[in-house]
């Protein structure tokens, strides 16, 4: 069964420092990954995503993950935090698109706290 | 519609009462989950539904939760007899055919509080 680990429930930083939040996966083939920001009062929204391809993927607002085969996992970076940033993350696995309806498995997420 | 819409946006109710979420995805978007978030938890997965292919209900915790979506559209997630437990968020997402290019597109939730 596929799972998903995030080891750091909350994590405080202060604004300009860097970020990283880890994202440990288990899954039986290979993995469609996303990381996605979900805001007070708010849906989640998608920051980012691994398909195939280049294993350092940008996305919105500043942010980039890695995907390390060897280590399962995804872990999400920002060189500079803005206070902005202060949200809950999750990371998600999922199978590779086949073309049917395929559910994504989520972490528990992780709360970033941005101090000024 | 332009985003996935979830209401009521709040629900309070009381324990034993019925309730019915409304979730209206984004038009064209074939596929739509249902997962719930409760306080400090991740999301759980309830039930998707993919075109007119059987419902994947694997999620539900108990048979008092039941899904529906008509005419491959609106879906609503029943909750009967509702429990102090059942509260939590309760997120709507869609997407095209399979996750597609970005995955799910989620709504807003509906928050559902019993008391």
């Amino acid at each position: 069964a596929q799972s998903v680990t995030q080891p750091d429930i909350h994590i405080t930083v202060s604004e300009g420092a860097s970020l990283e939040l880890r994202c440990n996966y288990s899954y039986g083939a290979t993995p469609y990954l996303f990381w996605y920001v979900q805001s007070p009062g708010q849906g989640l929204q998608l920051l980012l995503k691994y398909f195939s391809g280049d294993t350092l993927v940008q996305g919105i607002k500043g942010f980039e993950a890695e995907f390390k085969r060897s280590q399962s996992s995804f872990n999400l970076r920002k060189p500079s935090v803005h206070w902005s940033d202060a949200a809950e993350y999750f990371c998600a696995v999922g199978p590779i698109n086949t073309g049917t309806a395929s559910k994504l498995t989520f972490g528990t997420g992780t709360r970033l706290q941005v101090t000024l | 519609g332009a985003g996935v819409s979830q209401s009521p946006s709040n629900k309070v109710t009381e324990k034993g009462k019925d309730v019915e979420l409304r979730c209206d995805p984004i038009s064209g978007h074939t596929a739509l989950y249902w997962y719930r978030q409760s306080l400090g938890q991740g999301l759980e997965f309830l039930i998707y539904f993919q075109g007119n292919s059987a419902p994947d209900k694997s999620g539900l915790p108990s048979d008092r939760f039941s899904a529906e979506r008509t005419g491959g559209s609106v879906s609503t997630l029943t909750i009967q007899r509702t429990q102090q437990e059942d509260s939590a968020v309760y997120l709507c997402a869609s997407s095209p055919k399979g996750l597609g290019s970005n995955g799910y597109t989620f709504g807003s939730g509906t928050r559902l509080t019993v008391v």
